[in-house]
């Protein structure tokens, strides 16, 4: 069974400081996605890696894909009370279209 | 997102009734699925579809059945609800290179 571990599962930290998230697999994934999700609501997905060694940015966001496919990091800079969620990450197996979840990081920033 | 209805959003069952959960899509995508989320467990897949009529499990599967007979309906049919099966279930779509999720639908088993 493939297994994506999330560190840190909790992080609650102040308007304007940065955090890196991680998310590490023993497997191989053919790419890999992150997701936020508010209260309510179903995950959102923000970037889709496909690369070995791909960095991704989206505003204050950095997203890296690990050389061998098996694991990424989520950077924030300057964190705002908006990026509070649930962030997950997800591994597609290859020659699926299923993905493997994370656990998830809870995030709080905090005005 | 817009493209992906869940319904209901919230259901309350008795133990040992059968539930079905829709879930219909604007996308015109191949791929559905469904997933569970629970506390400490993360999104875990149920079933999932590769095309009309074409079905195949997912790592919970137990206790759950899908149909799909139209590109744009997929089902998910609880045939007799345990207490273990209250949880928010998703449904998602994909073209390829990540999901769209629906709002989800939280149900409860009494």
């Amino acid at each position: 069974t493939q297994l994506l571990e999330q560190s840190p599962q909790f992080l609650s930290i102040q308007e304007g400081e940065n955090l890196t998230v991680y998310c590490n697999s023993s497997s191989v994934f053919s790419s890999l996605q992150w997701y936020r999700q508010e209260p309510g609501e179903g995950p959102v997905l923000l970037v889709t890696v496909v690369t070995g060694g791909e960095v991704k940015k989206l505003k204050r966001l950095t997203f890296q894909f690990g050389d061998a496919r098996k694991d990424s990091s989520l950077h924030i800079t300057a964190a705002q009370p908006g990026d509070t969620g649930l962030y997950l990450c997800a591994g597609e197996t290859p020659g699926t279209y299923k993905y493997i979840f994370g656990t998830g990081t809870r995030l709080k920033v905090l005005a | 997102d817009a493209g992906i209805t869940q319904s209901p959003r919230h259901k309350v069952t008795e133990t040992g009734t059968p539930v079905t959960l829709r879930c219909h899509q604007t996308e015109n995508h191949r791929y559905m699925y469904w997933y569970r989320q629970d506390p400490g467990h993360g999104l875990r897949l149920i079933h999932y579809s590769y095309g009309v009529k074409d079905t195949d499990k997912g790592e919970v599967s137990d206790g759950y059945s899908v149909s799909r007979s139209k590109t744009e309906d997929f089902l998910l049919t609880l045939e007799s609800a345990t207490s273990s099966q209250t949880s928010v279930y998703f449904c998602a779509t994909t073209a390829g290179y990540g999901y769209t999720f629906g709002s989800g639908t939280r149900l409860t088993v009494v």
